[in-house]
């Protein structure tokens, strides 16, 4: 069976600083793998995935992660947040036998402070 | 173009009540997905739909939930009667098939709490 670990449940960070937050999985096969955000009431956002191909993944809002395959790893990065970054980022999997169950980590509380 | 839709957005009900939640999904998109998300979890799939058919209901409580689709395009998941450990916000997303690369997406919830 597949899991998604994300390491941090919260990191607090300054404005402008750079942020990783960080995300393993495990798995036997293939897998494709996301990162959503999900802002207060709101539902999830997706910022970025990673299918094939380059293993280093741009996405909205100034976010990108790097698949490595080695570490079973997919940590998201941004190199300098803002007040409006504030929110719940959700790592998930998806295994290329499983259909399109998407199978998501418990979710970092990425929280921006002036 | 509008977004996944959801209603209500919050619901607060009783204990051995019933609820009944209902998801639009975006127009042409063909599966649409349940996920339950306890507080300070990632979401936790319940029921994948493909066109009308259920193809994907092994993590949903049959003993007490139920969902249908009908025509293929609106959804409603009910529960029946609630318990307390139902309370949780129920999500809804939509795609346009199940390639690989059909982004899922995500309306914005129903917040159920059961009293």
């Amino acid at each position: 069976a597949q899991s998604v670990t994300q390491l941090d449940s919260q990191v607090p960070v300054f404005e402008e600083a750079p942020v990783e937050l960080r995300c393993n999985y495990s798995s036997s096969v293939s897998v494709y793998l996301f990162w959503y955000v999900q802002y207060p009431n709101q539902g999830l956002q997706l910022l970025l995935k990673y299918l094939s191909g380059s293993t280093l993944v741009k996405g909205i809002n100034g976010f990108e992660a790097e698949f490595n395959k080695s570490q079973t790893s997919f940590h998201l990065r941004k190199p300098s947040v803002h007040i409006s970054d504030t929110a719940e980022y959700f790592c998930a999997v998806r295994l290329e036998t499983s259909g399109s169950r998407l199978t998501f980590g418990e979710g970092t509380q990425l929280t921006v402070n002036p | 173009e509008a977004g996944v839709v959801q209603s209500p957005r919050y619901k607060i009900i009783e204990k051995k009540q019933p609820v009944a939640f209902w998801c639009n999904p975006i127009s042409g998109h063909n599966t649409l997905y349940w996920y339950l998300q306890n507080l300070g979890q990632g979401p936790e799939l319940l029921i994948r739909y493909e066109n009308e058919e259920a193809v994907d209901d092994s993590q949903l409580p049959k003993d007490r939930f139920s969902a249908e689709r009908l025509k293929g395009v609106d959804s409603t998941l009910k529960i029946q009667p609630a318990e307390l450990g139902d309370s949780a916000v129920y999500l809804c997303a939509s795609s346009l098939g199940t390639s690989f690369t059909d982004t899922q997406y995500f309306g914005p919830g129903t917040r159920l709490t059961v009293l």
